[in-house]
């Protein structure tokens, strides 16, 4: 079976600027999480979505947003990017919720 | 928030050594899972224990599991240069479909 995928991989934007980060599950997974991870903060859950609805949220600003489509790949949106959004963006899917296989990231740096 | 805390922040072991890892979370939870992250890449699962189980191993792996003392090891026996990384715990809270809490974890460096 074919792993996570995320695309891209490193991305490198100007502050105010928007980006839009995929996500592309194992093939089966309904559940697709995204987590933000910075060296202050460490792992910081975004959010959750099963079968296209988010399923739960994280404490991050409305400029985070982020979807699933009916194939159950997903994208994340930030607007208006600061520099402190600058981090390791991280999707995950799962069959349960429970095990979580993640993708290798995409590198975001804000400049 | 984070809920799992591991300890210690670091661990630098010889080539061979065992390496235990502890997190500690503060409420009741379903299960506990321990995550390995290698420098800047995706997470990679490792091993899940439920809340009704004590010990489980896998392969050079152990983990124990003290839901009185709401805490958790990870024991890798010895250790390996490829095992150098980060370790993560994460706990899937008691309500159902709540997400994982990772803690910050445990970089491991193994010098062969």
């Amino acid at each position: 079976k074919a792993g996570v995928t995320q695309t891209p991989r490193y991305l490198i934007k100007t502050r105010g600027q928007q980006v839009t980060l995929s996500c592309s599950p194992i093939s089966g997974h309904r559940s697709v999480s995204w987590y933000q991870q910075t060296p202050g903060q460490g792992l910081q859950f975004l959010f959750e979505y099963f079968s296209e609805t988010q399923r739960n949220k994280g404490n991050f600003p409305g400029r985070f947003s982020g979807r699933q489509f009916s194939n159950s790949r997903s994208e994340m949106n930030v607007s208006t990017l600061e520099l402190g959004d600058s981090a390791l963006y991280l999707c995950a899917s799962s069959l349960n919720s429970y095990e979580q296989y993640f993708g290798p990231g995409t590198r975001l740096t804000v400049t | 928030s984070q809920q799992g805390e591991e300890d210690p922040q670091a661990l630098s072991i010889q080539e061979g050594e065992n390496a235990t890892m502890n997190c500690s979370y503060k409420t009741s939870i379903n299960n506990l899972q321990w995550y390995r992250q290698n420098s800047g890449r995706g997470l990679v699962h490792l091993i899940l224990i439920r809340s009704n189980e004590r010990e489980k191993h896998s392969g050079r792996l152990r983990v124990t599991l003290d839901t009185s003392k709401k805490s958790s090891s990870l024991l890798i026996t010895a250790s390996r240069a490829a095992d150098t990384a980060s370790y993560f715990c994460a706990t899937v809270p008691f309500e159902r479909n709540t997400p994982l809490v990772f803690g910050k974890g445990t970089r491991l460096s193994v010098i062969a």
